[in-house]
């Protein structure tokens, strides 16, 4: 139990382009999602967590109008990287939790996006 | 600032040794604690939860949690050359995970 899909593994394309990424919760609703991104040899930083209806909340420093976030059901939240840049190149990782706004329950996570901006 | 802090390694140890993770916390406010496991290009992948004072054993991972210390571990049984990963230890705290920077494993055969 507890699959997180993420989807694309991995993305290559030219500075300048929006990037979507999907993360679906496989066997189980999840209010609330989070977004990660990790740089090599560095751990995980929060970007943002995502709410499902309602707006997502982001961690300071994290533009939210160049990492759209969208959670439109139970299963599935979106991030959009707008125009990115070759500074946004990371590793972007989706977790999803059962639970309310404070659960303790256990992040799962899904499986990550590669993004190389050229 | 709350914090988790662990010591990065590499810890190397023998296969079949006994491999032992350590992480501190700074917030006594955080109730819930994990580790996660994370092969190198790969997203982190649970292997422990722990809510309460004491030891929780699942197969040869063994996850310790001491409160009053403000201290969790991981003991790794019989470790293996695929236990070779970073293991990242992170408290829950008002709904989201802190991470400590991760201790890298190496299992030499």
């Amino acid at each position: 139990g507890a699959v997180v899909s993420q989807h694309p593994s991995r993305v290559i394309c030219k500075s300048g382009t929006s990037v979507k990424i999907e993360c679906r919760s496989l066997d189980f609703q999840a209010t609330t999602m989070f977004w990660y991104r990790q740089f090599p040899k560095q751990s995980l930083m929060l970007m943002a967590t995502s709410n499902e209806g309602s707006k997502a909340t982001y961690e300071q420093g994290v533009e939210k109008d160049k990492f759209l976030i969208n959670h439109a059901s139970l299963t599935l939240s979106t991030l959009t990287v707008t125009s990115a840049h070759p500074e946004d190149s990371s590793f972007y990782i989706c977790s999803a939790r059962e639970g309310g706004a404070v659960s303790n329950q256990p992040q799962h996570f899904g499986d990550g996006t590669r993004l190389s901006i050229l | 600032q709350k914090e988790v802090e662990q010591n990065s390694g590499p810890l190397s140890v023998p296969e079949g040794a006994i491999a032992s993770l350590n992480c501190t916390y700074s917030d006594r406010g955080s109730q819930s604690f994990f580790w996660y496991r994370q092969y190198s290009g790969k997203s982190p992948e649970l292997i422990m939860s722990i809510y309460s004072n004491g030891d929780k054993e699942d197969g040869r991972f063994t996850a310790q949690l001491n409160k009053a210390s403000q201290y969790v571990s991981l003991l790794i049984r019989d470790s293996q050359p695929s236990d070779s990963a970073t293991y990242l230890c992170a408290a829950a705290y008002t709904g989201k995970l802190i991470f400590g920077q991760g201790t890298t494993l190496q299992v030499k055969p």
